[in-house]
């Protein structure tokens, strides 16, 4: 089945204690991103990557990691979380075509933060 | 700045009758716009996108939407709500100033009341 798998799905932690926040995809995808989901708020890109070992910033990338060294990987780090990183993290893929991305993005099931 | 409006936090509608969902974008260049629906407890599906072309796209599960460019809208529609349509809808640009991002909108909760 094709699917953007997230682990874990919920997550409490304290401040200052680092992190990881996996995500797979099976499609061949060359873009993925992570967002976060907060109330009031939408969803926020945080950062993306147009292919291996390529990454760029999204509109709040602040506290945040990502590394992209295989294409179907994309984990989010956070070296030191705090409260303020309370959230509601998605991961998505697309594939690109001629280079570009206009193509939907396909989701994963979100992963519930929340940083004590 | 680019950015994507959804002027609506809920909307209401009875069962049957047509709906509308909001959206204005402010965008430099052409845009790429799409619909994304949020059901509780689970990720975002993609409903739509419209990249160029004809300004009325069909989508998923009986919706469309409406590219009108003089008005930077990208309205999305259904003649006849279902209850099943309930939920967190959300519009999206992909910037095209040269960058890949994306700006969603905060939402709007669609209410389909019986």
């Amino acid at each position: 089945e094709a699917q953007v798998t997230q682990n874990p799905r919920y997550l409490i932690t304290v401040t200052g204690k680092k992190l990881t926040v996996t995500c797979s995809q099976n499609m061949n995808h060359e873009y993925m991103s992570w967002y976060r989901q907060d109330p009031g708020l939408g969803l926020r890109q945080i950062y993306y990557s147009m292919n291996v070992e390529v990454t760029d910033k999204g509109d709040v990338p602040e506290g945040y990691k990502v590394s992209r060294k295989e294409k179907r990987n994309f984990p989010l780090i956070l070296e030191s979380p705090s409260p303020n990183q309370t959230s509601l993290y998605f991961c998505a893929s697309s594939p690109t075509l001629r280079g570009d991305t206009y193509n939907e993005q396909f989701f994963g099931p979100g992963t519930r933060l929340t940083v004590l | 700045a680019q950015s994507v409006a959804q002027p609506e936090d809920q909307v209401n509608v009875a069962e049957g009758n047509p709906l509308t969902v909001k959206c204005t974008y402010s965008v430099s260049g052409n845009p790429y716009l799409f619909w994304y629906v949020q059901y509780p407890n689970r990720g975002l599906q993609f409903l739509l996108k419209y990249i160029t072309g004809d300004n009325l796209v069909k989508g998923s599960y009986g919706f469309e939407a409406e590219f009108n460019k003089s008005q930077t809208s990208f309205h999305l529609k259904k003649p006849s709500a279902l209850v099943s349509d309930s939920a967190l809808y959300f519009c999206a640009v992909r910037d095209p100033s040269g960058t890949y991002k994306y700006i969603f909108g905060t939402g709007t909760r669609l209410k389909v009341l019986a």
